[in-house]
């Protein structure tokens, strides 16, 4: 059964960069897509992007520049790095899994517990 | 972007009532919709996609219908566990996005 545990710093002081680790296991990454989606209190969540297990990416134009995701498959891992944070980047991180690119659906299946980001000096 | 409007953004409910969440895209999305159920502190759950393909595991009470802009998802017989906060999700085209979410209360 697959399992996702996101992990992260926690606290984050502004105009530093956010790095968030997603660890699978149970499964690997391959041939698998995986999506981060973010959700501020008492909000609806904010789909960010995916990657596959290649490394192609398709990132939410919301964050801009700001965003970048990347994959470890030696590790199982799946990074999210999110540059020049602000308050507004404050928020309950997800990652979950996706399916493959020959799937004729999307989709996110498994997803982790959610890990909590807060933005502050 | 894409927009999900959904609707209503809240309702009440009783055990065993019929319930129907419905959202609309602001363009066409063919049957790219997937629909989500949340409780709180905890990840959304995948119920529906492909707008009426059931999830494995997903209790057959939940149903989904629609293509084009409209979207429709049903809970056949209200039961405690599903009171929860519901979100349709358009994966047409990048960017995805959800819509503002429906609460179910008692």
């Amino acid at each position: 059964q697959v399992q996702l545990q996101e992990s992260g710093p926690g606290l984050v002081k502004p105009s530093e960069t956010l790095t968030l680790t997603c660890s699978v296991s149970g499964g690997a990454l391959s041939p698998y897509s995986w999506n981060w989606i973010r959700q501020p209190a008492g909000k609806g969540p904010e789909w960010i992007g995916r990657i596959y297990s290649s490394g192609s990416a398709k990132y939410n134009a919301f964050l801009g520049s700001r965003v970048t995701m990347s994959v470890d498959t030696s590790k199982n891992q799946v990074f999210l790095q999110v540059t020049s944070v602000t308050a507004a980047d404050t928020a309950v991180y997800f990652c979950a899994r996706g399916p493959p690119f020959t799937s004729q659906y999307n989709y996110m299946d498994v997803w982790g517990k959610g890990t909590t980001v807060t933005v502050s000096s | 972007a894409i927009q999900m409007t959904q609707s209503p953004s809240s309702l009440s409910a009783s055990v065993g009532d019929r319930v129907t969440i419905t959202c609309r895209a602001s363009q066409g999305i063919r049957n790219d919709v997937g629909w989500y159920q949340q409780k709180p502190g905890k990840a959304p759950k995948l119920l529906i996609y492909g707008a009426s393909t059931l999830q494995s595991g997903v209790p057959s009470r939940f149903s989904g219908s629609g293509s084009g802009t409209d979207f429709t998802l049903t809970i056949r017989s209200l039961q405690p566990e599903d009171f929860a906060t519901y979100y349709c999700l358009q994966d047409f085209t990048y960017p995805w996005t959800f819509g503002q979410g429906t609460q179910v209360e008692i």
